[in-house]
């Protein structure tokens, strides 16, 4: 069984849709959770970053972690074809910079249809 | 610039050859990180370094494997011998300490 688990997609859906995007995790340590979006042919750029459990808004995007479940969810609001890019899932036990315990998820391939 | 480089872009090599790949990360960042991406598959942990401390090199996946930084700036990847299965995108990433990591472009390897 992989540490983090994610659905690869393809997603497909029409602009002005919400997106949930899901990982599942099975490392009770992780308590840094973070969100990459990771254009075609460019390098993962960090979207969203939370610490432990509860939600965090950034705009149309909204990040949840659930530590009991070990379940992380990416909300995308009013979804537009710019947002159309590969998702991936990070955890950590420390935050990065110290160590290398950080874990990627497959990542999910969104397109938004206009 | 101010982002991370990675070169070259793109690399394609016949098996059996070696290769380098290079990454300039962001000035003063301590920690540089080397990843492997395959189609489908996430962010495959290859090679860690920090400062001035010995790297953690638990994730390179074979003695063909190796990477050096010198003057704790930039850093090689080289890949030995080749073979069909190290074709992927490789990513370096590095990151000040107690704070995120930002990635290259990424080297997309292709050996046939």
């Amino acid at each position: 069984q992989k540490e983090v688990e994610q659905d690869p997609g393809p997603l497909s859906v029409p602009e002005g849709a919400i997106v949930s995007l899901n990982c599942t995790y099975s490392n009770s340590a992780f308590q840094y959770f973070m969100w990459y979006r990771q254009y075609s042919r460019k390098g993962p750029e960090l979207l969203m970053y939370t610490y432990s459990s509860g939600n965090k808004e950034d705009g149309r995007f909204t990040a949840q972690v659930d530590k009991s479940s070990k379940y992380i969810s990416l909300f995308i609001r009013d979804s537009q074809p710019s947002d159309s890019a590969t998702y991936l899932c990070a955890m950590s036990g420390i935050r990065w910079g110290n160590n290398n315990d950080m874990r990627f998820g497959a990542g999910t391939r969104l397109t938004v249809k206009p | 610039g101010a982002g991370v480089s990675q070169s070259p872009s793109n690399k394609v090599t016949e098996k059996g050859k070696d290769v380098e790949l290079r990454c300039d990360p962001i000035s003063g960042h301590t920690a540089l990180y080397w990843y492997r991406q395959s189609l489908g598959q996430g962010l495959e942990f290859l090679i860690y370094f920090q400062g001035n401390s010995a790297p953690d090199k638990s994730g390179l996946p074979s003695d063909r494997f190796s990477a050096e930084r010198t003057g704790g700036s930039v850093s090689t990847l080289t890949i030995q011998r080749t073979q069909q299965e190290d074709s992927a995108v490789y990513l370096c990433a590095s990151s000040p300490r107690d704070t995120e990591a930002f990635f290259g472009q990424g080297t997309r390897l292709t050996v046939v």
